[in-house]
């Protein structure tokens, strides 16, 4: 089945800490997203990208950094520069051609800091 | 830039009763209109979306939702709810250039009472 895999499902961070969350698909879409989802605040657009080694930052980009070396890839990395961490992250891909298109999401990593 | 507010943060409604969330955006032309629902844990699925034509739109799971220009609204129904619709049900809105542009609203949880 076609989809976005997202992992781990649960990830906790120490102080000074770099962590990565993995996003994976296999639906040959272009363009890929994360998100950052806290309690009551909807969802954030943290990174973007349309193509492969292409990424753009979204609306809260300060702390995170990605990649994009396969299509097929888009990993986040949550550094130490990011004080606030503990969130629900989503990883989601589109073919990026339309705003009205389906977004696809992965079910998501619940970072911790301990 | 466009914005979304959903102004029900927590719904109860009775399984079989009708049901309505309520979404207003803010933008100054037509938008592109989305809801989204997410299960605890998971990711967030289309119901459906609205950016030109019919402004009833028919969606999954036997939702619909009327795009009201006069009103700046975007509400979501369902004539009979099903204790399996417990969720939480985003509204979005987004202009053309991808989904970057695509704003969320903070979202409205549903509790499903029997």
């Amino acid at each position: 089945d076609g989809g976005i895999t997202q992992s781990p499902k649960y990830l906790f961070r120490k102080e000074g800490q770099n962590v990565t969350l993995s996003c994976e698909q296999n639906l040959n879409h272009d363009a890929m997203y994360w998100y950052r989802q806290d309690p009551g605040q909807g969802l954030r657009l943290i990174y973007y990208s349309q193509i492969v080694n292409d990424f753009q930052k979204g609306d809260i980009a300060e702390g995170y950094s990605v990649s994009r070396e396969k299509k097929e890839s888009f990993p986040l990395t949550v550094t130490s520069a990011q004080k606030n961490p503990t969130a629900f992250y989503l990883c989601a891909s589109s073919t990026g051609q339309t705003t009205n298109e389906k977004l696809f999401f992965g079910s998501g990593t619940q970072l911790s800091v301990l | 830039a466009q914005s979304v507010t959903q102004p029900d943060i927590h719904i109860t409604v009775s399984e079989g009763a009708s049901l309505e969330l309520r979404c207003n955006y803010s933008y100054g032309a037509t938008p592109y209109l989305f809801w989204y629902v997410q299960s605890p844990g998971q990711g967030l699925q289309l119901l459906l979306k609205y950016f030109s034509g019919d402004t009833l739109v028919q969606g999954i799971k036997g939702f619909e939702a009327e795009f009201k220009r006069s009103q700046s609204s975007f509400n979501l129904r369902k004539p009979s709810v099903h204790w399996s619709d417990a969720a939480e049900y985003f509204c979005a809105v987004g202009v053309s250039g991808g989904y970057q542009k695509v704003t969320f609203g903070t979202g409205t949880k549903l509790q499903v009472i029997p």
